[in-house]
C-alpha cells in the first residue's frame, strides 16, 4: 500500500463545477503539499498545510490531521485548471523534518 | 525576481556514461531539492541541501549524487546510466529548509539510449 494514496486518479468536469480532490496518508508527517502540473511539465506549489484551512482564490485545501486527510476543493472550475494535481507529504513530527513521499497525481480535465 | 533555473534543459545520453545537472536556485533561497519523475514511478525525492550540506537523502542507489556551493546553486550526478534513469529531474528551492513553499525549476529531460 502506498504511504499517500490520492483519489480520483482521473476526473473530468464540467466548467463552473465543484471540484473536490482527496488525500489520504499513512505516516507522521510535519506538513502536506498541493502541487499542479500543467502539461509540459511545470509545478507550482499551491499550498502548504500543517492544519486546518487555507484558501486562495478559486482554491480551497484542507487537512484533518487525525483522519491523516486533506482535501483541495477548486469552485467554478475553468478550462484553465486542467493539470496533474499532487499531494506530497512531509515526512516527520515536531521539530524532526524528513523526506517528501508523493502521491500518484489526479488528472483533472475541465470541459468548456 | 529570477526564478529556478535548470540546464540542461534536455540532454540525451547512452547507457554506462555519467551526467551532471545543474540548479540555480531563486535568490537568496539556501534549500535546494532534486526530485525524479518517470510515468511508472511518479515523483521521487532524491536529495535535499541547505546551506552546502545534505539534510534529507531518497531511496536511491548511491549512482545518485549531489552537492550544494556556497552561493547555493547545487548539482546533481547520475553515474553510469541506465535505461531506467531516464526521467524528468526536476528541483526547487526555498528560503529556509522545510515549512516553507517550495519553487520548482522547468526540469532537465534526461534520456539514455
Amino acid at each position: 500500500k502506498n504511504e499517500v494514496e490520492q483519489s480520483p486518479q482521473n476526473l473530468t468536469a464540467q466548467e463552473g463545477e465543484f471540484i473536490t480532490i482527496n488525500c489520504s496518508y499513512s505516516v507522521g508527517i510535519s506538513a502536506l503539499h498541493w502541487l499542479q502540473q500543467h502539461p509540459g511539465g511545470g509545478i507550482v506549489s499551491l499550498f502548504m498545510l500543517s492544519s486546518g484551512k487555507k484558501k486562495h482564490g478559486r482554491l480551497i485545501a484542507t487537512i484533518n490531521i487525525q483522519e491523516k486527510h486533506s482535501s483541495l476543493h477548486i469552485t467554478a472550475s475553468h478550462p484553465r485548471d486542467s493539470a496533474v494535481y499532487i499531494c506530497a507529504v512531509r515526512l516527520g513530527y515536531g521539530g524532526s523534518q524528513g523526506n517528501l513521499i508523493f502521491g500518484k497525481g489526479t488528472k483533472l480535465s475541465v470541459k468548456p | 525576481k529570477a526564478g529556478v533555473t535548470q540546464t540542461p534543459r534536455y540532454l540525451i545520453k547512452t547507457r554506462g556514461q555519467q551526467v551532471t545537472l545543474s540548479c540555480s536556485p531563486i535568490s537568496g533561497h539556501r534549500s535546494v531539492s532534486w526530485y525524479q519523475q518517470t510515468p511508472g514511478q511518479g515523483l521521487q525525492f532524491l536529495f535535499e541541501y541547505f546551506s552546502e550540506t545534505q539534510r534529507n537523502k531518497g531511496n536511491f542507489p548511491g549512482r545518485f549524487s549531489g552537492r550544494q556551493f556556497s552561493n547555493s546553486r547545487s548539482e546533481m550526478n547520475v553515474s553510469t546510466l541506465e535505461l531506467g534513469d531516464s526521467a524528468l529531474y526536476l528541483c526547487a528551492s526555498s528560503f529556509q529548509l522545510t515549512g516553507e513553499t517550495q519553487y520548482f525549476g522547468p526540469g532537465t529531460r534526461l534520456l539514455v539510449l
